[in-house]
């Protein structure tokens, strides 16, 4: 069973540019949520794509955008870079996610830095 | 609307010696709660979790947590301490209903040290 990978692993942007994050969901899994981590933070939810459909969102502006696509892969999208911006973006998968209960599998992260 | 409240950012004990990790959370519906530990340059690791079923919790690596729902809270203990414990724990809280939809609450973390 392969695990949650993202790519890429780091990754270097000017303010302004655009960003594109990549994230492969556990097999059988059809959620995948993104979250964002600042630096000495937790974690915080931007957003969850359920079966391809944004199925909830955090208080994240609509630069932030997303994708899922039918094989449940995912991608983040990140327009008019903010020197805030910069954080560990985590993704995670999970079986029907809008259920609290269920676990959500999370992948080792891609580290954006905006200078 | 659900919160998570990490008591104390950074806890040092010695190896062998129990482990108390505090939360106390706050959530409108039937919460479900979970600590996931981070190590350094590794993904989050669900240590355990609670969804309205026995109050306590058995999770990994000898960890548990027990939910009080009077006091609202959701510590993490172990009894003793190994090195390789030492990492950033985070208490999450999650609920479905509310218009939430299972999206995960995180504190703001604690950082467990052990020393030798």
């Amino acid at each position: 069973e392969t695990g949650v990978t993202q790519s890429p692993t780091h990754l270097i942007k000017t303010r302004g540019q655009q960003v594109t994050l990549r994230c492969s969901s556990q097999s059988g899994h059809n959620t995948v949520s993104w979250y964002q981590q600042a630096l000495g933070q937790g974690p915080q939810f931007i957003f969850q794509y359920y079966r391809e459909e944004e199925n909830g969102r955090g208080n994240f502006p609509p630069r932030f955008s997303g994708l899922q696509f039918p094989n449940y892969s995912s991608e983040l999208n990140v327009n008019a870079l903010e020197l805030d911006d910069s954080a560990l973006y985590l993704c995670a998968s999970s079986l029907d996610g809008f259920y609290s209960y269920n676990e959500q599998f999370f992948g080792p992260g891609t580290r954006l830095t905006v200078l | 609307a659900q919160s998570v409240t990490q008591l104390d950012s950074h806890v040092s004990v010695s190896e062998g010696t129990p482990v108390l990790l505090r939360c106390n959370y706050s959530s409108s519906y039937s919460p479900s709660l979970f600590w996931y530990v981070q190590h350094p340059n590794k993904g989050l690791q669900l240590l355990l979790k609670y969804t309205s079923a026995a109050t306590l919790v058995k999770g990994i690596n000898g960890f548990e947590a027990e939910f009080k729902k009077s006091e609202t809270s959701f510590h993490l203990t172990k009894p003793s301490a190994h090195m390789s414990d030492a990492a950033e724990y985070f208490c999450v809280v999650s609920e479905s209903g509310g218009g939430s939809q299972g999206n995960l609450i995180f504190g703001k973390g604690t950082k467990l040290s052990v020393k030798p």
